[in-house]
């Protein structure tokens, strides 16, 4: 089982529509979350961080399920820029290493 | 503002030939460096890592070798390339006791 799993997708949405993606980690020893987007043949550059009490920024909401060990991340009116691959993202307890996802593709259709 | 720097953009190599990948940040003092590869499709997966010069610890078994001969340099190399060694390469920093991570754009290597 990977440590960190999501659904490749891709979800392919109209402008304006409210999109979401989960994912699941399997080490309960998990501390940190975070959501990244990746562009086409580009680096990731983080989105957001994931806090226990859930977070919003703009359009972007996340939760985070510790007792289920989920993740997700919620885009309101979704805009044509949003199309790209976002990666699920955890941090073990005092560890420098970061678990990455394999990423969702999410296209934005006119 | 911290910067990071990858070079080069892109590298077609032939099979057996050596490789140097070079990354610096800029704009921070003794980050942590990071060296992920990301093959087609896949997700990240974490090659090297160092919290400061000369010290570094490699995740995976590999004909890969990483060194950091300055606090915000981080070298990439390997003496004989094998075809599976195409892919994207990304360096990342982070700051002492921080998780976030930080990518530089990446060098896509293509072996043949």
């Amino acid at each position: 089982r990977k440590e960190v799993e999501q659904d490749p997708g891709p979800f392919n949405v109209p402008e304006g529509a409210t999109v979401a993606f989960n994912c699941t980690y399997s080490n309960s020893a998990s501390q940190s979350f975070f959501w990244y987007r990746q562009d086409c043949r580009k680096e990731p550059k983080l989105l957001m961080s994931v806090y226990s009490s859930g977070n919003e920024d703009g359009r972007f909401t996340a939760q985070l399920n510790r007792a289920s060990q989920y993740i997700s991340l919620l885009i309101r009116d979704s805009k044509l820029s949003d199309s790209a691959t976002y990666l699920c993202v955890v941090s073990m307890d005092s560890s420098y290493k970061l678990i990455f996802g394999s990423g969702t593709r999410l296209l934005v259709r006119p | 503002s911290q910067t990071i720097h990858q070079w080069p953009a892109t590298l077609v190599q032939p099979v057996g030939s050596p490789l140097s990948l070079e990354c610096t940040v800029e704009g921070t003092s003794n980050p942590n460096l990071y060296w992920y590869r990301q093959a087609a499709g896949r997700g990240l997966q974490l090659l090297f890592y160092s919290v400061g010069i000369g010290q570094i610890s490699s995740e995976v078994p590999q004909n890969l070798s990483a060194s950091r001969p300055q606090d915000r340099q981080f070298i990439l190399s390997s003496k004989k390339l094998l075809l599976s060694d195409s892919g994207f390469y990304l360096c990342a920093w982070s700051t002492g006791g921080e998780e976030t991570q930080y990518f530089g754009p990446g060098t896509r290597l293509l072996v043949l």
